[in-house]
């Protein structure tokens, strides 16, 4: 079992270009998630999706986009790299989360990204 | 507001000792808290997970507390390693929304 897989694992960009962040799972897993990771700010949530077809945003939506179209995949798209979007980003995966069972997230290694 | 706060500053202490981290939170309703760590450059791995309804969960080393009317979480490593040094994060679930809240962590340093 791979896990969650995120590529790519650093990358450079110039402000205005866009990129998109690849993220899969192996475990069949129904919840995606994406999050950023800055200092002094912990973990915030972008977007996330509980299935194919289905995405909702998070607490910092703005300047990105996802899309569901298979159980294994959840890219994330940046439409035009700003700085403020510097960052390390970390895919997440779990079973549905519900409210009394609770669920593990299982979490990707991270991208590192530097928007210059 | 909703918030979450944990220590920013970071927990020094010795080899052999016990380590008790905080997590409190104010406005929220959590279904239930969970526990991870989080190593240099890596992804956060889960430790533990405890529901409103429980006081107390341990796993090895571990022990979690949950007390609702405090809002707060502590947890505890006893007998801490050197191995034990990570930034631990509490993450709250709050029972719609499918969403899962993260505090800042704490990050632990275990000294010889």
């Amino acid at each position: 079992n791979a896990g969650v897989t995120q590529t790519p694992k650093f990358q450079v960009l110039k402000t205005g270009q866009s990129m998109t962040l690849q993220c899969a799972q192996d475990m069949n897993h129904e919840y995606m998630s994406w999050y950023r990771q800055d200092p002094g700010m912990g973990l915030r949530l972008i977007h996330y999706s509980v299935g194919a077809g289905i995405t909702d945003q998070g607490e910092v939506p703005n300047g990105y986009n996802v899309s569901r179209s298979t159980t294994e995949d959840f890219p994330l798209r940046l439409l035009s790299a700003a700085p403020s979007q510097t960052s390390v980003y970390f895919c997440a995966s779990s079973p549905i989360l519900g409210s009394t069972s609770g669920n593990t997230i299982y979490f990707g290694e991270g991208s590192w990204l530097t928007v210059v | 507001s909703q918030k979450i706060e944990q220590n920013s500053e970071a927990l020094n202490i010795q080899e052999g000792k016990t380590a008790t981290l905080t997590c409190n939170y104010t406005n929220y309703s959590p279904a239930y808290l969970q526990w991870y760590r989080q190593d240099p450059g890596r992804g956060p791995v889960f430790l533990l997970l405890i529901r409103e309804n429980e006081k107390e969960k341990r796993k090895e080393r571990l022990k979690v507390t949950f007390d609702t009317t405090l809002k707060q979480s502590l947890f505890h490593i006893t007998a801490s390693q050197p191995a034990d040094s990570a930034t631990y994060l509490c993450a709250l679930f709050t029972g719609g929304g499918n969403k899962l809240t993260f505090g800042t962590g704490t990050q632990l340093k275990v000294e010889l």
